[in-house]
């Protein structure tokens, strides 16, 4: 299986914060990565796939890049209503993995 | 509206087995790919199996193997999961998810509200 490793597990920011979030697969896998949100309580939403394609009516500050083994997820501004859990999920060979998640949290 | 409806969880004793459904509605179903995903309590997501459009692929979480059965019915639009020998650590919300490819297992752009699975000894 291919391992996704998420750092940080937790993330605590101020409104107006850029933050970012690593994803790395234990063996490249090209540009195959999702990014998906999940607020409290809700359930998971799809971000960004093909590591940097927005999903139709994702907000422009969420953004992808990466390609191989290291991919990384930006908010360039966070806003409240980005407190959530955000997950990796590699698809270029099955089983398909997730990363571990990071919990984003407001200051 | 494109919409995923799972039926099926409840609590259920260790060792025993359990059906879960999910509807689709909205979308070409046999357009599409689709997967099951769990989350255990506090816990992140898990990805647990896929089945291509027409199921000539099908692919299970390593750990899972031999325990869990997709499968699909084109006509009627759905999904399933067949559980055997459950055991506590299947615990979960079970989410049904359409896959954006059709032939291939990529990812998931629609997620079902999930289905709560306990097991109980």
């Amino acid at each position: 299986d291919i391992q996704m490793t998420q750092s940080p597990s937790s993330l605590s920011a101020s409104v107006g914060d850029r933050v970012t979030i690593t994803c790395r697969a234990s063996q490249g896998i090209s540009n195959y990565l999702a990014w998906y949100q999940q607020k409290p309580g809700r359930v998971p939403k799809l971000l960004i796939y093909a590591a940097f394609a927005l999903q139709s009516g994702v907000p422009s500050r969420f953004s992808g890049s990466g390609s191989g083994t290291d991919f990384t997820l930006t908010i360039s501004s966070l806003q409240p209503e980005d407190v959530a859990s955000y997950y990796c999920q590699q698809y270029n060979s099955p089983p398909l993995t997730f990363g571990g998640g990071t919990k984003m949290e407001i200051k | 509206e494109v919409q995923l409806v799972e039926s099926g969880g409840g609590l259920v004793q260790s060792g025993r087995s359990l059906r879960l459904s999910c509807a689709a509605s909205g979308f070409t179903f046999d357009d599409y790919a689709m997967h099951w995903v769990r989350q255990a309590p506090g816990k992140g997501l898990e990805w647990v199996s896929g089945i291509t459009w027409n199921s000539d692929s099908i692919a299970y979480a390593e750990s899972l193997k031999g325990r869990f059965t997709i499968s699909r019915n084109n006509a009627k639009n759905s999904l399933y999961l067949q559980v055997n020998s459950l055991r506590a650590e299947d615990t979960a919300v079970y989410y049904c998810a359409k896959d954006w490819a059709g032939s291939q297992l990529a990812g998931m752009d629609v997620w079902g509200q999930g289905t709560a699975v306990t097991v109980s000894s």
